[in-house]
């Protein structure tokens, strides 16, 4: 069975510019997360849509990021404009229910530099 | 909101001695407790959880205690190996959350040969 993909695994910018993450989860999995992971600190949620509504995005800077999942499967992760603070590890999970204990399969995840 | 506390951030043992990482949480509603592994590069990957109808769970080297009274859960690893040598989250949630979880600050142990 395929894990979690994500692309690009390395990006540089400079401040101002935008950037944007692709998420494809575990074929089957309705539920898909995407989480900030900044340096030396656990991961945080931004984000969680069940298939392709959001079900939880308060803690999502909404004047500067954006997400979405078109058709209920790849889903994108949008920055604009970058901030230096937003230098981290942007990691996509996926899993199959919500409401129940159901194990969130993580991907390998994009390391932002912001310069 | 929910807020894991998680202790040390770092952890030195010699291969062949055991490991423990202690986590405390503030929600009393938290009731499902997983355990993380990361390694370098690489997501996040589950390696034990607990549930709050149990107070300890084993699979193999490692385990995980539970005091919900004293809000605190705890991982152990026993005979340690080099290979165990990674970050480690610990992470709570409860079911009305919609299975959001709040993870720890983290755990870096390395196990030295």
């Amino acid at each position: 069975e395929a894990g979690v993909a994500q692309s690009p695994r390395y990006k540089i910018i400079e401040k101002r510019q935008s950037v944007a993450f692709w998420c494809n989860p575990i074929s089957g999995h309705a539920t898909l997360y995407w989480y900030q992971q900044i340096l030396g600190q656990g991961p945080k949620l931004l984000i969680q849509f069940q298939n392709n509504g959001v079900v939880d995005d308060s803690q999502l800077p909404k004047d500067r990021f954006s997400a979405e999942r078109l058709k209920g499967v790849d889903s994108t992760l949008k920055i604009q404009p970058a901030k230096l603070e937003d230098s981290a590890v942007y990691l996509c999970a996926s899993s199959q229910l919500t409401g129940t204990y159901n194990e969130q399969f993580f991907g390998p995840g994009t390391r932002l530099t912001v310069l | 909101g929910e807020n894991v506390e998680q202790h040390p951030s770092t952890l030195s043992v010699q291969e062949g001695d055991s490991a423990v990482i202690k986590c405390t949480y503030s929600d009393s509603a938290s009731n499902y407790f997983p355990w993380y592994k990361q390694e370098l590069g690489k997501g996040p990957q589950l390696i034990i959880d607990i549930r709050s109808n149990v107070g300890e769970k084993k699979d193999q080297r490692i385990a995980v205690t539970l005091n919900k009274t004293a809000k605190h859960f705890s991982l152990h690893i026993t005979e340690t190996q080099p290979e165990d040598s990674a970050v480690y989250f610990c992470a709570a949630t409860r079911q009305a959350a919609g299975n959001k979880l709040t993870f720890g600050g983290g755990t870096r142990v390395l196990v030295k040969p």
